[in-house]
């Protein structure tokens, strides 16, 4: 299927456990991000990555770790949940940074218990 | 410090109305700002996206204008439909100096429309 897809869709897992949330895309886009949305704030951007084997921080990244092998993926990995992780995640990308529209993926709702 | 405020929070009209919702924000230095519509449990899709210029865009029933000088943009709805329900987030780009963006998200204007 054409376009950016999560999944899984939710998943719920326990303190301290590693998790991974996993992002695909079909257009060959450069740019994918991770956000989590949270009750009370706005998107806030985890990691991003400007190309294969290039990711960089974002406003929230501890706790979290990412890689990008290819270009079409970009799966996101929580080493060790904790409650504060509890969230809905959302995976986006665009061609490049600026005007340019970004397109997210339809989200994973984490829980951690 | 870059903020995003949007408002109101919530807002209820009736099918067919007319509604606007307002962005301000304090984010230096502008790169462009963007209306997202984000349909409950989805993620948010891009309505319009607009640069220091331009003072108008428009997609279909959705107008968006800019005002740069005061740093202010809403987003306005025109005869609204059953499916215009969702939540509408403003987001204000800064270019860095170092040639990336940075991306300030606001909280959003949850919008009900009733039959």
């Amino acid at each position: 299927d054409a376009g950016i897809t999560q999944s899984p869709r939710y998943k719920i897992t326990e303190t301290g456990r590693q998790v991974t949330l996993m992002c695909h895309q079909t257009w060959s886009h450069s740019y994918m991000f991770w956000y989590r949305q949270d009750l009370g704030h706005g998107l806030r951007l985890i990691y991003y990555s400007a190309a294969a084997d290039i990711t960089d921080k974002g406003e929230v990244p501890d706790g979290y770790v990412v890689s990008r092998s290819k270009t079409e993926n970009f799966p996101l990995t929580l080493e060790s949940a904790t409650r504060s992780q509890t969230s809905v995640y959302f995976c986006a990308s665009s061609v490049r940074q600026g005007v340019t529209e970004a397109f997210f993926g339809q989200g994973t709702r984490l829980t951690v218990v | 410090k870059n903020q995003v405020e949007q408002s109101p929070q919530s807002l209820i009209i009736l099918e067919g109305k007319n509604c606007t919702l307002q962005c301000n924000y304090t984010v230096s230095p502008f790169s462009n700002l963007r209306w997202y519509k984000q349909d409950t449990g989805r993620g948010p899709v891009s309505l319009t996206i607009m640069t220091f210029s331009e003072n108008t865009k428009s997609n279909g029933r959705y107008t968006a204008t800019l005002d740069a000088d005061t740093k202010q943009s809403s987003l306005h709805i025109t005869a609204s439909q059953l499916s215009d329900s969702a939540s509408y987030i403003c987001v204000v780009s800064a270019g860095l100096a170092s040639g990336t963006y940075k991306y300030i998200f606001g909280t959003g204007t949850r919008l009900k429309v009733l039959a």
